[in-house]
């Protein structure tokens, strides 16, 4: 079946870049998101990415796709303390009403 | 406009009994869906629903059920519960045609003892 799988752990130091990778196996992925989870909170979507681009830009955040490799990546530039949450990638392939999670990222951003 | 809305919030729940958790939304959407989110692995589809009076199996459906007698509404209930249910139950919605636009509920946490 699909799968969507990432490091569990990042640790980065305040003002460097973070870049958090996932791939995934459905290869009719139409929507691949990266939502931001803070302690004690719900899924909050950072942004998505249809599978017909290669990269997506907001502010601080971008998003990178390879299809080919099955491969998508989101650097944060300038990472604050703010930032420090699980991240978590997901797809919903063509049709489909599933979206797909990979188990987060926990990025730790040290002052 | 309160978005995704979730009750109760935490429920500490003996094995065997049974209860429903409520999953309201205020933004008219079609969709609706019920995750399950344990330590060390993403979300996990339950239950999800296309519409009012309409409902169908996610990825771990069994143990659980699910109503939608309302467009706003989506319940799921927990008939005899068990330890393995022991989770953080998320619901979510989105607008027909438009699964980026997902919405997720709070949470809520419960524990089976």
């Amino acid at each position: 079946g699909e799968d969507v799988e990432q490091s569990l752990f990042l640790s980065v130091r305040e003002g460097d870049s973070s870049v958090i990778n996932c791939t995934y196996t459905d290869s009719s992925s139409t929507y691949l998101y990266w939502y931001k989870q803070e302690p004690g909170a719900g899924l909050q979507l950072l942004t998505y990415i249809f599978s017909n681009m290669d990269m997506k830009q907001d502010q601080r955040l971008t998003v990178l796709l390879n299809k080919k490799d099955k491969h998508l990546s989101l650097r944060i530039a300038d990472t604050q303390t703010g930032d420090s949450a699980i991240y978590f990638c997901a797809e919903t392939s063509t049709g489909g009403f599933k979206t797909i999670f990979g188990a987060g990222t926990r990025l730790f951003v040290k002052a | 406009n309160a978005g995704v809305t979730q009750t109760p919030k935490f429920r500490v729940l003996k094995t065997g009994q049974s209860m429903t958790l409520l999953c309201a939304q205020d933004m008219n959407h079609e969709y609706m869906y019920w995750y399950r989110q344990d330590p060390g692995m993403g979300l996990r589809l339950i239950h999800y629903s296309v519409g009012e009076g309409t409902t169908a199996k996610g990825e771990v459906p069994d143990g659980y059920n699910v109503s939608r007698l309302k467009k706003q509404n989506f319940l799921l209930g927990l008939e005899s519960a068990a330890p393995s249910q022991t989770s953080v139950y998320f619901c979510a919605s989105t607008p027909r045609g438009k699964s980026y636009e997902q919405y997720f509920g709070p949470g809520t946490r419960l524990t089976v003892t």
